[in-house]
């Protein structure tokens, strides 16, 4: 089984619509992230969390939030979905000075 | 503001021949950068991490330096394979977050060709 897992893998939603992705893991670490990915614009931090109780903005938060229900469950939710969210989103954990990455999500906004 | 910078233009090669692929970090001192592995439509891959008191660092055919002097790392991949065609990131952490946040650079495209 794959250590840091994403649902769903595809989604194609509604401008307006709200919309939850969901990441969990089984490695067993503290610190959890959501990263997009855009061409040509490279992996943009939305939120990390380095405990259940610690919740950080990342550079590109806005339209964004998170849940960090568990250790190994960290949710991102679109509130109102537009187009230019449409993306290739990761969830990642981190130990040490390294990050392990699940295989993504696509999401597209029509 | 903090910056690494790679090559964006897509690197060519034939197998068997050696990939260098540079990284650049500009306005701080990381102290370290790390090296990771994207193919198409996947998660970053972690690879290989070089300190900023190691010049070098290798695994199998892959091979890190750091140069503190030129602000660069270069990523080698010797005796080059079709399957090491895919994006490779580097990246370095961030100053903020407790260096527990990274900064990434865009990527390079390497395909290696039969």
């Amino acid at each position: 089984d794959a250590d840091v897992t994403q649902t769903p893998r595809n989604r194609i939603t509604k401008t307006g619509k709200r919309i939850m992705l969901e990441c969990s893991q089984t490695k067993g670490h503290d610190r959890m992230y959501w990263y997009r990915q855009d061409p040509g614009l490279g992996l943009q931090l939305i939120y990390y969390s380095f405990d259940v109780k610690d919740i950080n903005k990342g550079e590109i938060s806005d339209g964004y939030s998170v849940s960090r229900q568990a250790q190994a469950k960290f949710s991102l939710s679109l509130e109102s979905a537009i187009p230019n969210q449409t993306a290739l989103y990761f969830c990642a954990t981190g130990f040490g000075e390294t990050q392990y990455f699940g295989p993504g999500t696509r999401l597209l906004v029509l | 503001s903090q910056k690494i910078e790679q090559n964006s233009e897509a690197l060519n090669i034939q197998e068997g021949k050696t990939a260098t692929l540079t990284c650049n970090y500009t306005n701080y001192s990381p102290a370290y950068l790390q090296w990771y592995r994207q193919d198409p439509g996947r998660g970053p891959v972690f690879l290989l991490l070089i300190r900023e008191n190691e010049k070098e660092k290798r695994k199998e055919r892959l091979k890190v330096t750091f140069d503190t002097t030129l602000k660069q790392s270069l990523f080698h991949i010797t005796a080059s394979q079709p399957a090491d065609s895919a994006t490779y990131l580097c990246a370095a952490p961030s100053r903020a977050g407790n260096n527990r946040k990274l900064i990434w650079g865009l990527g390079t495209s390497l395909a290696v060709n039969p």
